[in-house]
């Protein structure tokens, strides 16, 4: 069974306070890794889909990087604007997305 | 732009009644659309996966008499919430693929008294 795991659960930074989230995952045979942003109340918003180990993908602030068990969300400089919580979902051979519980970012003035 | 919407954002119902959701690919064709549930911080869980023109699939503990997903056409698919009672109150959000990615709709509170 497909799992993720996703670390810290809640992260509090200072703006301009770069830091990562940690995405953990096993799965049978990745057919890709996902990271989406969701803010309160709305659906998920697709970020970075990553297919195999050492690649990388970046977006404004966020980059996001793949190995063979985990993914890294690092974002640089946070402003207040990047509060929400991000997902990390994977999927494998079965076709179904799997996701983590999230990592919940509060960036502060 | 927006990839897929949902209809109602909203809902409030009385127990027992039926609540109808219509999740809409904008601008292409979705043979397949995924239905999600989601509540109070906790991550989205697949209740369902919605196939055009047949039957759709149910994960394992989804009533598939209580959840009735209909996708007749190429751009919409429908979930239905019949005889809803207060732990049916959820975050219910759809999905399409698009190459190998999901894009998931704006979600659909529903409140059940």
């Amino acid at each position: 069974e497909d799992q993720v795991t996703q670390s810290p659960e809640a992260l509090r930074l200072q703006e301009g306070e770069s830091s990562s989230l940690n995405c953990s995952y096993t799965v049978s045979g990745l057919r890709g890794l996902f990271w989406y942003r969701q803010d309160p109340g709305k659906g998920p918003e697709f970020l970075f889909t990553l297919y195999s180990a050492g690649e990388e993908k970046e977006k404004e602030r966020l980059k996001a990087t793949l190995t063979k068990k985990e993914s890294f969300l690092h974002i640089t400089a946070p402003k207040p604007e990047d509060s929400a919580t991000y997902l990390c979902a994977v999927t494998g051979g079965g076709n179904k997305l799997t996701f983590g519980t999230g990592t919940q970012l509060k960036v502060e003035l | 732009g927006a990839v897929v919407s949902q209809h109602p954002s909203r809902v409030i119902c009385k127990s027992g009644t039926s609540v109808k959701i219509e999740c809409r690919s904008l601008d292409f064709q979705a043979t397949t659309m995924f239905w999600y549930r989601q509540f109070p911080k906790q991550s989205l869980m697949l209740m369902a996966t919605s196939n055009e023109g047949s039957k759709a699939t149910y994960e394992q503990g989804v009533e598939k008499d209580k959840f009735l997903i209909n996708h007749a056409s190429l751009t919409l698919s429908t979930l239905t919430v019949t005889s809803a009672h207060p732990e049916d109150s959820s975050f219910y959000i759809c999905s399409t693929t698009r190459t190998d990615t999901q894009y998931f709709g704006p979600g659909t509170r529903l409140t059940v008294l």
